[in-house]
């Protein structure tokens, strides 16, 4: 079925520290990889995506991995700071038109 | 200013009261969707419409009816709503996904308690 696997669930890391977050996925038709943050009782907004033609995409300090034949993609955010502390989402654009969104992670950025 | 409305916001009621989530988009987008945000469950999709009377079921649509009569409304409607539903709702809308997906667009979401 359609799903994506996301790891780790909570992750802690020091100031200044990467992060770095997982996403596995199952259909091999996905041609588009964002990823979402959610601070805390707010709304999930786009931080940045990758489509299946590149391999790599950087914003300052995030970044996105896209391996598709592995399927696997990742976030990495570097030089880490207390407002990077929310919850992450992987997601894909699915074959029969959905959005599949990761369970989240937790990123707390300890000062 | 481009936005994705919902309302209302929060609402506490009871087993069996029908009542309705509104969702309305500024953007002119096509594609529109509903999700459930549940903690440990991530962001779970109830039901999306790709265009105006196209709608079509998500992963979790039991319980739950949509309609799209206009092309910036997608109304959530919970006929006969159970504790099981007491959630965080989120309306997203995106441009046209079949040309290539895009950013979702989230609305603020609606906290609703069923008891």
């Amino acid at each position: 079925g359609e799903n994506v696997e996301q790891h780790p669930s909570t992750l802690s890391v020091q100031e200044g520290d990467s992060a770095v977050i997982k996403c596995t996925y199952s259909d091999s038709a996905s041609n588009y990889f964002p990823w979402y943050k959610q601070e805390l009782g707010k709304r999930p907004q786009l931080i940045i995506d990758i489509r299946s033609n590149v391999g790599e995409k950087k914003d300052q300090r995030i970044a996105v991995t896209l391996n598709k034949t592995a399927k696997h993609f990742s976030l990495h955010i570097t030089e880490t700071q207390p407002e990077d502390s929310a919850v992450y989402f992987c997601a894909y654009w699915s074959g029969t038109y959905k959005y599949i969104f990761g369970t989240g992670t937790r990123l707390k950025v300890l000062a | 200013e481009a936005q994705v409305t919902q309302n209302p916001r929060y609402l506490i009621t009871v087993t069996g009261k029908k009542l309705t989530v509104t969702c309305s988009q500024n953007m002119n987008h096509e594609y529109m969707s509903w999700y459930r945000q549940d903690p440990g469950l991530g962001l779970r999709q109830i039901y999306y419409s790709m265009n105006v009377e196209v709608t079509d079921k998500g992963d979790v649509p039991e319980g739950y009816k949509v309609s799209r009569k206009e092309k910036r409304n997608f109304p959530l409607i919970l006929e006969s709503p159970s504790p099981n539903q007491t959630s965080l709702y989120f309306c997203a809308s995106s441009l046209t996904p079949g040309q290539g997906a895009g950013e979702l667009f989230f609305g603020e979401g609606s906290r609703l308690t069923v008891l």
